[in-house]
Parts: C-alpha cells; structure tokens; sequence
C-alpha cells in the first residue's frame, strides 16, 4: 500500500496545551479517516473527511482534507490527559481494494497534569 | 448492537500450531476487513470481503493465512503452523462506506 509519513511521531505537552499533528502522502486519497489507539485496544475513529479542503471539528478536535489531496492535519485543544494515546490518519484512495485503510506510523501523545 | 467484536482477545500459542481467531462485525455492514498491527507501526491490509465474497486476499502475508466469511456475517482468520513472527495483534474492521470501524482485536503471542 502507500505509505504515509505521519509527523510528529511523538509528542510530550502539557494538560491545556494545543497539539497539532499531520499526515502527507505522496498519492492521492479520496477519504481521509483519523484514529486514536489505546493500547492493547483497536483503533477508535475520531473525525472521517471527505471532500479536498474539508475542515470538520468533533469536540475538542478539528481535521482538515488537504487541497491537495495528500495530506491532513489533525488538532486537539486544551489537551487533557485522557488525550494520551496513539493517534493514527489513514488514507482510502479509489485503487485500494475495497477501501481498504493506508496508515502513517503514528504520533504518540503524552499529557502531564 | 454495540460494535465489533473479536474472540478472544488474547491467544498464546507454541510455535507450529494452527489458530483461528473470530470477528463479528456492526450487523448493517457489508464489509468486513482483516489487518495486522506490529508493535510501533500502524494496522497493515490483509484482506476484505464484501458480503461472503473475498475480493482481496493478495495481501495476506503467506499461504499459512486464510481468512473465511461463509454467510456474510461473522469472520474467522486462521494462521496455520504458527511462527514466532506471526506475534502480533490482528485487528478486525467492518464499513458500510469509506468509513471503517475498528474492533478491540486479539493479541496473539507465539512462543
């Protein structure tokens, strides 16, 4: 599948503080999905985007579906620490087998109180 | 219905045995996905059916990978002559659209 460089792969904040974290791809993709991971658990779908230049907000969280295509950020403000985990984008591109999800490698979240 | 779901969600096995893990996905979804996720890196495509249809299996890592769905409800994914290297979680999604959502997933650890 395509790969997905996902940056920062880690992140260390304070409770309060905003995060942001991005994902760029060098293909095109229809779909763009966020995720966050607890661990030993599966992923939790966060925010889907649809549409180039989409910017949609879940709560605390607001993603955008890059102009181009091939990237997207996500956005958490005034983290707190039930905010730790792995968060993940994964990209749906229409020659994926049946939408089948392409994932960046994760950024790594830490919230001190 | 409350999500997918995965059974068990822990399996230890001694390297060479065969196991089959279950999924059982949101009941209105169509598809039904398999992936598996190694420790610092995120889930990997194995393949996905569409009903009882398996329309995408050139993913699975070897031929010791199979993966059924015979009414097109619940999965079974089934690694036979199990290596160490097979240790990972493996995780089930279902979807309706582009949309997939996740189940807890089964950690299988091979000694």
């Amino acid at each position: 599948g395509q790969q997905l460089n996902q940056s920062p792969q880690s992140m260390f904040i304070q409770e309060g503080e905003d995060v942001s974290m991005n994902c760029t791809s060098s293909s095109i993709f229809n779909t763009w999905l966020w995720y966050k991971q607890d661990p030993g658990e599966g992923p939790v779908l966060l925010i889907a985007l649809y549409k180039a230049g989409e910017l949609t907000s879940n709560g605390r969280l607001t993603a955008q579906f890059g102009i181009t295509r091939k990237d997207s950020f996500l956005n958490i403000s005034a983290s707190i620490p039930s905010d730790v985990g792995i968060y993940f984008c994964a990209g749906v591109s229409n020659s994926n087998s049946g939408y089948a999800l392409n994932f960046g490698k994760g950024t790594s979240l830490l919230v001190t109180p | 219905d409350t999500g997918v779901s995965q059974d068990p969600r822990h399996k230890i096995t001694k390297r060479g045995q065969n196991v089959t893990f279950r999924c059982d996905p949101i009941s209105e979804h169509n598809r039904l996905y398999w992936y598996r996720q190694t420790l610092g890196q995120g889930p990997e495509f194995l393949t996905y059916f569409q009903n009882e249809a398996q329309l995408e299996k050139s993913r699975l890592l070897s031929d010791r990978f199979s993966a059924e769905r015979p009414k097109g409800s619940f999965s079974t994914l089934e690694i036979q002559r199990t290596e160490q290297g097979d240790s990972a979680m493996y995780l089930c999604a279902s979807s309706s659209s582009d949309t997939q959502y996740f189940g807890p997933g089964t950690r299988l650890t091979v000694l």
